[in-house]
């Protein structure tokens, strides 16, 4: 159980255009998601938190009319950059909880690697 | 401010044991977690401790000293697929995770 899908795997996009970013929980109600953006070599960064049906959480220095989050159901969430640039490339990963249902657990998707050109 | 340190890089031989410690400064403390990440791969939960002792779970162990701030993930019988990076993570106060720069572990046959 506890499974959570990224998708795209992978996008490769010009500079300028727009990437959206799906995380979904398969089989538990995530009522909260965290996106997060790792650079090669170093750790994760978290990006911003997003509560089911309402406003995300974004982290100091992070853009939030750059990186648009979504979160209109409990077992979705989307991470839209918006007009992309080759700084943008990055791996970006979700991960969803359900401390309703007792878990303090994480669960991480398989990450989404962007490539901006 | 916060912290999370733990080496950048360790070497082991395979069939051996390794500890990777974990120190962490936070505002408050509700847990810690460690995580497996091979390259190019998203985090894969190993352990959680949020009372003091040690955690045995198979081959790895976690151990966790909340009056030192300190954890160690304990290694066993080690094995080549071992080779990946390992995350120490804190959830504070707010239940926000606070995320170490990660352990490369290095397995050498």
């Amino acid at each position: 159980g506890a499974v959570v899908s990224q998708h795209p795997s992978w996008v490769i996009c010009k500079s300028g255009t727009s990437v959206k970013i799906e995380c979904r929980s398969l089989d538990f109600q995530a009522t909260t998601m965290f996106w997060y953006r790792q650079f090669p070599k170093q750790s994760l960064m978290l990006m911003a938190t997003s509560n089911e049906g309402s406003k995300a959480t974004y982290e100091q220095g992070v853009e939030k009319d750059k990186f648009l989050i979504n979160h209109a159901s409990l077992t979705l969430s989307t991470l839209t950059v918006t007009s992309a640039h080759p700084e943008d490339s990055s791996f970006y990963i979700c991960s969803a909880s359900d401390p309703a249902g007792g878990s303090n657990e994480q669960f991480f998707g398989p990450g989404t690697r962007l490539t901006v050109l | 401010g916060q912290n999370i340190d733990q080496p950048t890089e360790m070497t082991a031989t395979e069939g051996a044991i390794v500890q990777i410690n974990c120190t962490y400064q936070t505002s408050g403390f509700n847990g810690l977690f460690w995580y497996q990440q091979h390259a190019g791969e998203a985090p894969t939960f190993l352990s959680y401790n949020v009372l003091d002792g040690l955690e045995e779970k198979g081959r790895f162990s976690s151990f966790l000293s909340r009056s030192k701030g300190y954890s160690y993930l304990l290694l066993k019988e080690l094995q080549m697929k071992d080779s990946a990076s390992y995350l120490c993570a804190v959830k504070d106060s707010n239940y926000q995770l606070i995320w170490g720069a990660g352990t490369k572990l290095i397995i050498k046959p």
